[in-house]
């Protein structure tokens, strides 16, 4: 399975934006990047998915390098909702999609 | 939100009592997980299953076991209920094989307290 880095914490002020790092030097060709992020008291939710290109959608954006070891994700604008931990993940399916979370980083947004 | 209920939502249990914590999905999808959530450890898989059947351990899967005898439900069961097993117990699903686009969607989680 490919390990990953992500900072313990990381700090950001309202509507501005942030770029939560996630190194996963470690990852095979075929494993897919997700970022997941877990509001207080509640479960965990699906932020973004990618494989080689960015992407985008609704809540976020995700760069992944060229060498795919390391990836980005964008909260544009960050909200005092945005207060989460958020875990990246890459995902093999060639060990049955077993999926096992790091500790993830935790963001606080200050208003 | 995807079709996925955990069940009881809350449960206080004694130590040494049999548990079973099921998790409910109308998604028809292949993958399902049992996490707990400890302060300080974050999520922790306990077992997945990947098809009716089929099952497979995870980091942390001693004193507990699964089943999964139909595609929709998946038991988690602690045999004999220790104080160390008080924790916050997430399901999850995906339909990965399915679909690689296909993101992991989780439950609202059962917390389990043993005394």
């Amino acid at each position: 399975d490919a390990k990953t880095t992500q900072p313990n914490s990381m700090e950001s002020n309202e509507e501005e934006p942030v770029h939560l790092p996630c190194n996963h030097s470690t990852i095979s060709g075929t494993d897919y990047i997700h970022w997941y992020r877990q509001l207080p008291s509640q479960g965990p939710e699906y932020v973004i998915h990618g494989l080689t290109s960015n992407v985008n959608n609704r809540m976020a954006s995700l760069a992944i390098a060229e060498d795919r070891k390391s990836s980005t994700l964008i909260l544009h604008r960050a909200t005092l909702r945005d207060a989460a931990v958020y875990y990246c993940i890459p995902l093999s399916g060639g060990s049955n999609y077993k999926l096992t979370f790091g500790k993830g980083t935790l963001l606080t947004v200050n208003p | 939100d995807a079709g996925i209920t955990q069940s009881p939502r809350h449960k206080v249990t004694e130590t040494g009592t049999p548990v079973t914590l099921r998790c409910h999905q109308t998604e028809n999808h292949r993958y399902m997980y049992w996490y707990r959530q400890d302060p300080g450890h974050g999520l922790r898989l306990i077992h997945y299953s990947y098809g009716v059947k089929d099952t497979d351990k995870g980091e942390v899967s001693d004193g507990y076991s699964v089943s999964r005898s139909k595609t929709e439900d998946f038991l988690l069961t602690l045999e004999s209920a220790t104080s160390s097993q008080t924790s916050v117990y997430f399901c999850a699903i995906s339909g990965y094989r399915e679909s690689y686009n296909s993101p992991l969607h989780f439950g609202n989680g059962t917390r389990l307290t043993v005394t």
